[in-house]
Parts: C-alpha cells; sequence; structure tokens
C-alpha cells in the first residue's frame, strides 16, 4: 500500500518567489494535515481538512500561506511570496474518518534563500 | 486548551540498557496518546497509541507505554535499546472533534545510543 506521498522532496528557491508543496493522501482517508517542523518551534500544525473541507486553519502563520483540497486526493500548500524564516521541513498526514492515528508522509524539506 | 510537554530534550543510553522517555499532557477530557518516532531524514512513525482499556500499552520495536491518570503522563519505555533506536520520539495528544481530529505534540525527545 502506498503511504502518503508529498512533492517535491526537497525544495530551494529564492526569496520572493512562490513554493507549492504537494501531497497525495492515502486512499480512502478523510482527514488531511499539513505540520511545519524546525529546529525553534518544534512540529506545528498548519491546517487541516476533513472531507476536503478546511476545519481549522488557526496554525497558518499569515496571508503568505494557503492550502487547498480540490479532492480527496490531492492537496497543495502555497507560500507566495516566500521569505528565509519559512526554510523548514513540511509534513502531510492523513487520517481514517473517525480515528485518530495519523500517518505522515516523508516530508519537503524546504530551503528559501 | 492542550499541551504536551516531553521535559528532555535530549537522553544518551548505551546499547543494551533500558530507556525512559517522559511525557506529560494538560487536557480537560480524557485524553487519546500517542508516541511517534522520526529517524534522520524521515517522516514520523506511530509506535503506539492509548485511547481506552489497559493502560499498559505495547507498540512497535519493543516498546511499550504505561497510562498514568493521576500524573497525567503517558512515558515510553523500551527494556533493551539497540542502535536503530537512535531517532527522534515525540508524543502527542489528541482531541476528537465532530469533523476530524487534531493532534498536538511535544517538542520531542532526541535519543543518541552509544555503542
Amino acid at each position: 500500500d502506498a503511504g502518503v506521498i508529498q512533492s517535491p522532496r526537497h525544495e530551494v528557491t529564492e526569496m520572493g518567489q512562490e513554493v507549492t508543496l504537494r501531497c497525495k493522501p492515502i486512499s480512502g482517508h478523510n482527514s488531511l494535515f499539513w505540520y511545519r517542523q524546525t529546529m525553534m518551534r518544534g512540529l506545528e500544525l498548519l491546517i487541516y481538512f476533513n472531507n476536503n473541507v478546511p476545519i481549522d486553519d488557526s496554525g497558518m502563520p499569515e496571508d503568505r500561506f494557503s492550502a487547498k483540497m480540490p479532492n480527496a486526493s490531492f492537496s497543495t500548500l502555497k507560500i507566495q511570496p516566500s521569505e528565509p524564516r519559512d526554510s523548514a521541513v513540511y509534513f502531510c498526514a492523513s487520517s481514517p474518518d473517525g480515528q485518530e492515528t495519523q500517518y505522515f508522509g516523508p516530508g519537503t524539506r524546504l530551503l528559501v534563500l | 486548551a492542550q499541551s504536551v510537554t516531553q521535559p528532555d530534550i535530549h537522553i544518551t543510553v548505551s546499547e543494551g540498557a533500558s530507556l525512559e522517555l517522559r511525557c506529560n499532557y494538560s487536557y480537560g477530557a480524557t485524553p487519546y496518546l500517542f508516541w511517534y518516532v522520526q529517524s534522520p531524514g524521515q517522516g514520523l512513525q506511530l509506535l503506539l497509541k492509548y485511547f481506552s482499556g489497559d493502560t499498559l500499552v505495547q507498540g512497535i520495536k519493543g516498546f511499550e507505554a504505561e497510562f498514568k491518570r493521576s500524573q497525567s503522563s503517558f512515558n515510553l519505555r523500551k527494556p533493551s535499546v539497540h542502535w536503530s533506536d537512535a531517532a527522534e520520539y515525540f508524543c502527542a495528544v489528541g482531541m476528537i472533534k465532530a469533523a476530524g481530529n487534531k493532534l498536538t505534540f511535544g517538542g520531542g525527545t532526541r535519543v543518541l545510543v552509544k555503542p
């Protein structure tokens, strides 16, 4: 079974550029989560969706960040414009509806120069 | 608001020795508790979880954890560590909502294993 798939695995970009991170959840999972991990702040929940609807986006740091889930098998996290302080590892996770266990993807390591 | 505290940022243990990682939580109801492990450059993998019932929970890779409501703790243990156990470990508490669920993670404990 394929797990959560994230792309790209690594991204290097320059300040001011738009960055799009992609996630394919495990088939049949109804909840999808975006996390950011940094040394300073640890693992932070940015936003999560249930049945493609954003439920809680209180962790999104500012308007430069946006996330979409156009269908049950795809989600994007976009940063526009990117800044060096956005450098982090971004994880996507999914969970079956009614269960609490989240399954994590391998992450996207973002470096903004 | 729920919160999770992992008091130890780093722990160094000799191979073959026992390991205990501490986790304390703050939550207004019966918690759902998890331990995840993250190997370098990898995503998080679930080790074990507690929802209800027996307070001693067995997980993968020989790990176990004990839920102690009176102490608001969910400590992770392993009797004999292997070099491959070197990783970062995260405790998390879950909050179940009508639509989806949400986890709050602790800051993590990095485990180093000495030969």
